[in-house]
Order: structure tokens, then C-alpha cells, then sequence
């Protein structure tokens, strides 16, 4: 089936930097979607992304559609504490048989101790 | 104004047992899906529902059963419980079988 690879696994920030993330596939997509998840939560949508070479915004999250339709990347930008969390970059194939999210791995973001 | 919620929140019980999750959706979305995810955090489709009819089912072992009694519901109930079954499991729901909402999940623990 298709894998999406997302990296980095975990990265740590400060708070006020620009932070970057991406996600990477063998195959396309027709759809990227960058969900957060918190600590005991569920995955909380942050930006859907449904043409090749889209560049949507969301406040501080600015996220691509890339032109192969085979990547996604996710800014923050000057990042707060509440930044900290699960990022999951989630690639849908439309299919007769029902349409598929495939999940990347998370990028899980940590404060700078 | 909850849009997706689960009940419970938390599940421990013993190997062997049978024992159902509950999912309701008041967005109104005609499609309503189960995740499974794992202890290093990796989210994978189990099933998906569109107007109540099965869509997809990920090679999910039968001892899992899903139900959906109207297309605001969908509940999914596990027979002869084992370890590996312990996981957080999500449910979701979609408009146009697009963008998916996610419900708080239950942590479901065999012991």
C-alpha cells in the first residue's frame, strides 16, 4: 500500500522560531491534509490542501501542496508553547472504492528544555 | 456542541472478553470512518461507512464488527478480546469523503 514518510520524526523548538516539516510519498495524492494531535485527543484538522501546487495559510501554519502531488510541507511560524504536539500529514487517493487517508508517522515537536 | 464524540473514553478489561465502542457524529456527514492507533502513535484505517453501507474494510481480523444504525452513528464492537488489541481507536466522520473530523478517541486497554 502507500506509505507516506514524514520527517523529522521530532524536532524541538524555541519559542519564536520558524519551524518546517514535510511529507513525502512514492505515489500521488489527490488531497494533503496536516492535522495536530494533543496529548489524550483526537487529530484536530489544521489546513486541507486539494490542488497541485496550493499554498494554503492557517494564522501561523502555512502549508504546500506539491506540484508532483507526491509531497506536503507545514510552517509555523514564530512558534509559541502551544505549538507542542503530534503533526500528522495525511495523503487521500480518491478510489470507486471508497476514498483512503494514509497517515505520515508525526512529527512530534518539543520545547527546547 | 460536541461534532464527534466517543464513548467511553477509556476501556480496560480482560483478555477474551467482547466489549463495544460508541461514535456519534452531529456534523450532518454521510461518510463516518474507525481508525486504530498504535503505541509509537501510527494512525490506520480499520473501516469506513457512507450512508450507513460498509465502504472499506482494511483486512481488519472479524472478531471486529462494525455497525451503523443510522448515518449519525457508527459503533464498533470487539469479540474475544486480545492484547494486541490495545490501542487508542478514533472516530471520524466526513463530508464528501474528503476532509475527516475526528472524534477524542478511546484508549482501550486488555489486560
Amino acid at each position: 500500500g502507500q506509505q507516506l514518510n514524514q520527517s523529522p520524526q521530532s524536532m524541538f523548538i524555541q519559542e519564536g522560531e520558524d519551524v518546517s516539516m514535510n511529507c513525502t510519498s512514492s505515489s500521488i495524492f489527490n488531497t494533503w491534509l496536516w492535522y495536530k494531535q494533543d496529548p489524550g485527543e483526537g487529530p484536530v484538522l489544521l489546513i486541507a490542501l486539494y490542488k497541485a501546487g496550493e499554498l494554503t495559510s492557517n494564522g501561523r501554519l502555512t502549508a504546500q501542496f506539491g506540484i508532483t502531488r507526491k509531497d506536503s510541507f507545514l510552517n509555523i511560524s514564530a512558534s509559541i508553547p502551544s505549538d507542542v504536539g503530534i503533526y500528522f500529514c495525511a495523503g487521500l487517493l480518491f478510489k470507486a472504492a471508497g476514498n483512503k487517508l494514509t497517515f505520515g508517522g508525526g512529527t512530534r515537536v518539543l520545547v527546547k528544555p | 456542541d460536541t461534532a464527534v464524540s466517543q464513548t467511553p473514553k477509556y476501556l480496560v478489561t480482560q483478555m477474551g472478553n467482547d466489549k463495544s465502542i460508541k461514535c456519534e457524529q452531529n456534523l450532518g456527514h454521510d461518510t463516518m470512518y474507525w481508525y486504530k492507533q498504535d503505541s509509537k502513535k501510527f494512525l490506520k484505517i480499520m473501516f469506513s461507512y457512507n450512508n450507513k453501507e460498509l465502504i472499506i474494510n482494511e483486512t481488519v481480523p472479524n472478531r471486529f464488527s462494525p455497525k451503523s444504525p443510522d448515518k449519525a452513528h457508527l459503533n464498533l464492537h470487539i469479540n474475544s478480546l486480545e492484547l494486541g488489541d490495545s490501542a487508542v481507536y478514533f472516530c471520524a466522520s466526513s463530508p464528501r469523503g474528503d476532509t475527516q473530523y475526528f472524534g477524542p478517541g478511546t484508549r482501550l486497554t486488555v489486560l
